[in-house]
This record gives structure tokens, sequence and C-alpha cells, in this order.
């Protein structure tokens, strides 16, 4: 089956830094999303991205379909976005497959 | 706009006790529906998945089980639970280009 992986696994910041979470995927993918889990287990959609780029705020998404990687921007971190990032792909069987997560920490 | 009920938030059964964790939708209907585990650490685990009343397709073998009484409506039981059904729950909602979570629960098997 399709693989997803993301990195950095862990991630540290102080708040106002820049950071660059990498989603790599391993087929062809139909769809693709980003989703936060809140420090509560609360998952929220962020982007749905199978290409191109879209801006939310200071968060940002950009699809690269035919290199099969995906890549979240977030600027000037705040300690509300402290908690675990997920990239998931459709299958193409009205599946989602999640990655591994990369778990983000802002210090104030 | 679509909304998804799950409950209870926490629970704490002892070994070979029953489950049942029920998952509601509004706003939508005919939905695909879906059960994730989280267990500690990170990655969500599909468990099963419905795309209509009565269908269940279940992605790994397990002490689980799931169904779909009505449209709306989806259940995860089990008969026995073990110590490894522990985790955190999550009902989820798959539309053409977003997916809605419930707020999950928290799943102590002691």
């Amino acid at each position: 089956g399709i693989q997803v992986e993301q990195s950095p696994p862990d991630l540290i910041l102080q708040e106002g830094a820049n950071s660059t979470l990498r989603c790599n995927f391993s087929d062809s993918v139909n769809n693709l999303q980003w989703f936060h889990q809140n420090p509560w287990g609360q998952l929220i959609n962020l982007f749905y991205i199978p290409s191109g780029t879209k801006q939310n705020g200071r968060l940002s998404a950009t699809t690269v379909a035919t290199e099969r990687y995906s890549l979240l921007y977030i600027s000037s971190s705040q300690t509300t976005d402290s908690g675990v990032y997920f990239c998931a792909v459709d299958s193409r069987r009205n599946k989602l497959i999640f990655g591994t997560g990369t778990l983000l920490a802002v210090q104030p | 706009s679509q909304t998804i009920h799950q409950w209870p938030a926490t629970l704490v059964q002892p070994v070979g006790s029953p489950l049942s964790l029920e998952c509601t939708v509004e706003g939508t209907s005919n939905p695909n529906l879906y059960w994730y585990r989280q267990a500690a650490g990170r990655g969500l685990q599909l468990l099963f998945y419905s795309v209509g009343i009565g269908q269940i397709s279940s992605e790994v073998p397990q002490n689980l089980s799931a169904s779909r009484p009505q449209d709306r409506q989806f259940i995860l039981s089990s008969k026995k639970l073990l110590l490894s059904d522990s985790g955190f729950y999550l009902c989820a909602w798959h539309g053409p280009s977003e997916a809605f979570f419930g707020q999950g629960t928290r799943l102590t098997v002691v």
C-alpha cells in the first residue's frame, strides 16, 4: 500500500520562528490533506491540497504531486501552534492514509 | 455544516468487559464513516469504515467490531476488552475534499 512519511518527527521552536514540515508519499494521490491535532486530541483540517499552493493566515502549504511531496509552512509561530501535524493521502479507495506526524512544541 | 458527535470523552474499563462507543453525524446524508485508533505515540490506524447502512469494512483483524444501524450512526464495539485495546479512538467523516473528526474517546483498559 501507499506509504506516507513525515519529517521531522519532532520540532521545538521559539515563539516567532518559522518552520517547514515535510510529507513524502510513495504513489500518486488524488487527495492530500494536512491536519493539526491539538493537545486535547482534536483533529482539525488545515488544508486540502492535492497539488499547488494555498495560504491561510500564517500557514501555507505546497504540494508537488509529480515529485510526491508536500510542505507545510508555519510562519511567526505561536504557542497555540503546538501539537501534532499530520498529512494524509487518499489511496483512491475512500480511505485516508496518515503519516506518523510531526510533534511541534512552540516555547514562549 | 457537518458535525460529528462522539461519546464518551474518556472511559476506564476492566479487562474482559464489553465496549460500545457511539458516533453520530449531522449536516450530511449517506456519509462515509470511519473509526481510527491512535495508540500512545502518534499514528492513526484505520480500524473500520462504512459507506452505508449495514456495510462495514474491517482494515485490521482485532478484538473490535463496528456496526452502522442508521445512516448517520456508527458504533464501535467489543465483547471482551483486552489491555491492548487501550488508546484514543476517533470517529471521522470524509467528504471529497475534507475530513471531519469527532473529539475522540480516550479508552483505558485496566
